[in-house]
């Protein structure tokens, strides 16, 4: 069963552009929203997350946005880099003590060409 | 600090042979978890432990995977036999406690597997 939704398969952006990355969940158990970047030959590292109490998370370049009554939240890099080119999966944790559970999306292959 | 541990890095065998993992967490977290990550999707978990006990293990093909966390550290991942559709990576991950909000996980580089 698909839990997390995540579109496109793939991004290209220009160097400077915004990249925004979708994604879409179903159980409203999930309580925390994290953003994993992911480079080739490496293990998924924590980019950025949210609660759902919160419509937006800024740090840095990265923004998190939430809609919780549409059940959606994206990401979007402003001011996109060559070295933002990766694989970034949107991801679901419920954190209920005795339930955690950490759902992935599909993933995004982001390409930054100059 | 440390990161999560895991060798070997790369493994290539024969369908129907065997092939093991080990994954060493982060010092002192008691949640560890193994997931597998075929090419072009995101990772999917197969068992998580908290301590030495199995939590979640409803999406492990029982049937050719086992895995164990004996004295509630290091653990094993064990695939046999193996088939082609078991070539993937395996990230190991762990966080400190249960019901500690997502951004405590973090994942080792994985274990890559490929199935001839």
């Amino acid at each position: 069963q698909q839990q997390v939704k995540q579109s496109p398969q793939s991004l290209i952006v220009q160097k400077g552009g915004i990249s925004i990355i979708n994604c879409a969940y179903e159980n409203t158990a999930f309580d925390y929203f994290p953003w994993y970047q992911q480079f080739p030959g490496k293990g998924p590292a924590l980019l950025i997350a949210i609660r759902p109490d919160v419509s937006e998370k800024k740090e840095g370049r990265f923004t998190i946005s939430f809609n919780k009554s549409a059940k959606q939240f994206s990401l979007h890099i402003m001011d996109s880099q060559p070295g933002d080119s990766a694989t970034y999966f949107c991801a679901a944790f419920i954190s209920n003590f005795g339930n955690e559970k950490l759902t992935f999306g599909t993933g995004t292959r982001l390409t930054i060409i100059p | 600090e440390a990161g999560v541990a895991q060798s070997p890095r790369y493994k290539i065998i024969e369908k129907r042979q065997s092939v093991a993992f080990w994954c060493n967490p982060i010092s002192g977290h008691a949640t560890l978890y193994w997931y597998q990550q075929i090419l072009g999707q995101g990772p999917k978990l197969l068992i998580q432990f908290q301590n030495n006990g199995v939590v979640d293990d409803s999406q492990l093909p029982k049937d050719r995977f086992s895995a164990e966390r004996l004295k509630g550290v290091d653990s094993t991942l064990k695939i046999q036999p193996a088939k082609l559709e078991d070539s993937a990576v395996y990230l190991c991950a762990s966080s400190p406690a249960r019901g500690v909000s997502g951004n405590t996980i973090y994942f080792g580089e994985g274990s890559w597997l490929t199935v001839v």
